[in-house]
């Protein structure tokens, strides 16, 4: 099974909205509503930021939200600070015998 | 605090053993179902393998079938990944999560601990 197609990398000045697509198939993301996003700051454990499509965990700030679309979700940071700087990875349930599939990975840069 | 720690990666030839640990806290160990995941030098993570609360039930990504080996023992609440026959394209960091819910999704992860396969 193929990873979710993210796109390398997406970049934003302080205080501006970016968007992060990840794309795959009717067997994982247009499929069910499981897909995840995560944070990856250098050196440091992933954190998961939104959950089921857009549920945010206690404590993640509410300038992150998720939605889908077909087979395609996105990440929206609005607000964009200089901390959101990291990668940011999706991941979604999948019906194929793995059951997890993560995207490619995008790096966020805070110009 | 959930926390999940994990040890035991290095440099090891082509062939050689490694045995990976994951020690867990602050979260109801037995509880819970784990995964580890791995990911390659550039690339996105990839799931490697899954067990059971009760360490009943395991799964494994093909390309490490018959070669890994995930068990757990809950009294110690730690998490293993035995890897025999390493080659080199398993060189990544590897990461234990702490799977949430019924469709595999994570919500805690470690730092990662990373394994090199080289001559």
């Amino acid at each position: 099974q193929s990873a979710l197609t993210q796109p390398a990398s997406v970049s934003g000045s302080p205080g501006q909205s970016i968007t992060i697509p990840c794309t795959g198939t009717s067997s994982d993301i247009g499929g069910y509503n499981f897909v995840s996003w995560f944070q990856v700051h250098p050196g440091k454990a992933p954190k998961l930021m939104i959950y089921d499509v857009f549920t945010r965990p206690s404590g993640v700030s509410n300038r992150f939200s998720g939605s889908k679309s077909g087979n395609t979700a996105s990440l929206t940071i609005s607000e964009l600070q200089a901390e959101d700087e990291a990668d940011y990875y999706c991941g979604s349930y999948t019906s194929f015998s793995t059951g997890y599939v993560f995207g490619t990975g995008t790096e966020v840069t805070v110009l | 605090e959930v926390q999940l720690v994990e040890s035991g990666g290095g440099l090891v030839q082509p062939g050689g053993s490694l045995r990976l640990s994951c020690a867990a806290s602050g979260f109801a160990f037995r509880a819970y179902w784990m995964h580890w995941v791995r990911q390659a030098p550039g690339k996105g993570p990839v799931w490697v393998s899954r067990i059971s609360s009760d360490g009943t039930k395991t799964s494994q990504a093909d390309s490490v079938t018959g070669r890994f080996t995930i068990s757990r023992d809950n009294a110690k609440n730690t998490l293993y990944l035995q890897m025999n026959s390493l080659r080199a394209e398993d060189t990544a960091m590897y990461y234990c999560g702490r799977i949430r819910d019924d469709y595999n999704g994570v919500d805690y992860w470690g730092q990662g601990t990373l394994v090199a396969v080289s001559s």
